[in-house]
């Protein structure tokens, strides 16, 4: 079946440094695949997404490029806040959606 | 972007007592929606899918009969915990795809804590 895997956290980061976490996934066929956030006690917001191969979704300065080739659809940013301190799922939607096991952030001042 | 709103935010029940949680498409039709378990630090395990109409489907290892899924409406559709446990404890989300857009909207989610 599908499958979404989620580069392992906690990732701890300074303010101002770059962010990268990685996501791979699998299936059958062409999914659309997205990134969500999670703020504490929350739901899950929509942060990005990409509909097919080679787009970029880009969103309050967090992208992520669609990479068929590679199976994978990774986040970064290039200077991260204490504000985008949160848990991050990459998800890929093909009849029903899977998620990864999520990423816990932490961006320290 | 569309909205789904779920109803209640939090609910506090005593064991072997029944919880029923809304979703609701505000400002589109929805044939189909989705209920997620989240345990603590844990990503979303999807439960069902809600089917307008018709018999929700469960994922392998769901109680059918202890989350019973209602989709009456177009753009409403309820989670009915039965007989509540302890270990049922937790945050409930769903989730609806907006025609059109590809993507899938979420509502706030639902924390049920059981006594």
């Amino acid at each position: 079946g599908d499958s979404v895997t989620q580069m392992e956290g906690p990732v701890t980061l300074s303010e101002e440094a770059f962010l990268t976490i990685n996501c791979t996934y699998t299936a059958t066929g062409y999914p659309s695949l997205f990134w969500y956030v999670q703020y504490p006690g929350e739901g899950l917001q929509l942060l990005l997404k990409a509909t097919k191969a080679d787009d970029k979704g880009s969103n309050k300065g967090f992208e992520a490029t669609y990479r068929k080739e590679t199976t994978s659809f990774h986040l970064e940013k290039g200077s991260v806040q204490v504000s985008d301190s949160a848990v991050y799922f990459c998800a890929l939607l093909m009849s029903k959606s899977t998620f990864g096991d999520g990423t816990t952030l932490t961006v320290k001042p | 972007g569309a909205v789904v709103s779920q109803h209640p935010s939090r609910v506090i029940c005593k064991s072997g007592t029944s919880v029923k949680i809304e979703c609701r498409s505000l400002d589109f039709q929805a044939t189909t929606m989705f209920w997620y378990r989240q345990f603590p630090k844990k990503s979303l395990m999807l439960m069902a899918t809600s089917n307008e109409g018709s018999k929700a489907t469960y994922e392998q290892g769901v109680e059918k009969d202890k989350f019973l899924i209602n989709h009456a409406s177009l753009t409403l559709s309820t989670l009915t915990v039965t007989s509540a446990h302890p270990e049922d404890s937790s945050f409930y989300i769903c989730s609806a795809g907006a025609p059109g857009t590809g993507e899938l909207f979420f509502g706030e989610g639902s924390r049920l804590t059981v006594l």
